[in-house]
């Protein structure tokens, strides 16, 4: 089983739903993080959070929200979504106790809006 | 920000050719990682090199952190290294995470 879990992988919506992407992770790290890949771009980061408590704005995070529900588990809403989110999502974790930043990815989920 | 750019955009060779491909940053980084998107979307680690070189089977990578820069190194190629290669890095400034390049297109043909 993978340590980071997305689900769903795959999500086709219509314009103006609420969406949520969910992230649980066994990885035991504390920093948890939402990223966006459009075609032919590198990943731009949405959401970040430090623990349960802090969450922090990224370089796009306009159009989204997201929720630490708990050390293992961070999802991201979309809550009226539009057709340019249409793209792949990707959570990502890392462990601040090592001091070295090293991400860890999921699988991806692949979101069309239309 | 830190801006982070990968050459060649594209590279086509044919199996058992050997490629390079290039990282450069524009500031110095506490976190560089090199990670391969296989034709399934998924993300697989495969550095984390803020300085120094590395190995790992057919694949190699160094980080000369004082000129700002990284290469990626794969020997032998086979069609399975085919997909995405991207750079991603991290400064210590602004939001928390990875920076990443747009990435080197590989297509290794057989």
């Amino acid at each position: 089983d993978a340590d980071v879990t997305q689900t769903p992988r795959n999500r086709i919506t219509k314009t103006g739903k609420r969406i949520m992407l969910e992230c649980s992770q066994t990885k035991g790290h504390d920093r948890m993080y939402w990223y966006r890949q459009d075609p032919g771009l590198g990943l731009r980061l949405i959401y970040y959070s430090f623990d349960v408590k802090d969450i922090n704005k990224g370089e796009i995070s306009d159009g989204y929200s997201v929720s630490r529900q708990a050390q293992a588990k961070f999802s991201l809403s979309l809550e009226s979504a539009i057709p340019n989110q249409t793209a792949l999502y990707f959570c990502a974790t890392s462990d601040s106790k090592t001091g070295i930043r090293e991400l860890f990815f999921g699988e991806g989920s692949r979101l069309t809006v239309l | 920000g830190i801006q982070v750019e990968q050459s060649p955009p594209d590279l086509i060779l044919q199996e058992g050719a050997n490629s390079t491909l290039r990282c450069n940053f524009s500031d110095s980084v506490n976190n560089l990682q090199w990670f391969h998107q296989n034709p399934w979307g998924q993300l697989i680690n495969l550095f984390y090199i803020p300085s120094g070189t590395k190995q790992n089977g057919r694949l190699s990578a160094t980080t000369v952190a004082t000129e700002r820069y990284s290469l990626l190194y794969i020997s032998s190629s086979q069609t399975t290294d085919s997909g995405v290669y991207f750079c991603a890095v991290y400064s210590g400034g602004g939001a928390d995470g990875l920076t990443f390049g747009k990435g080197t297109h590989l297509i290794i043909q057989p």
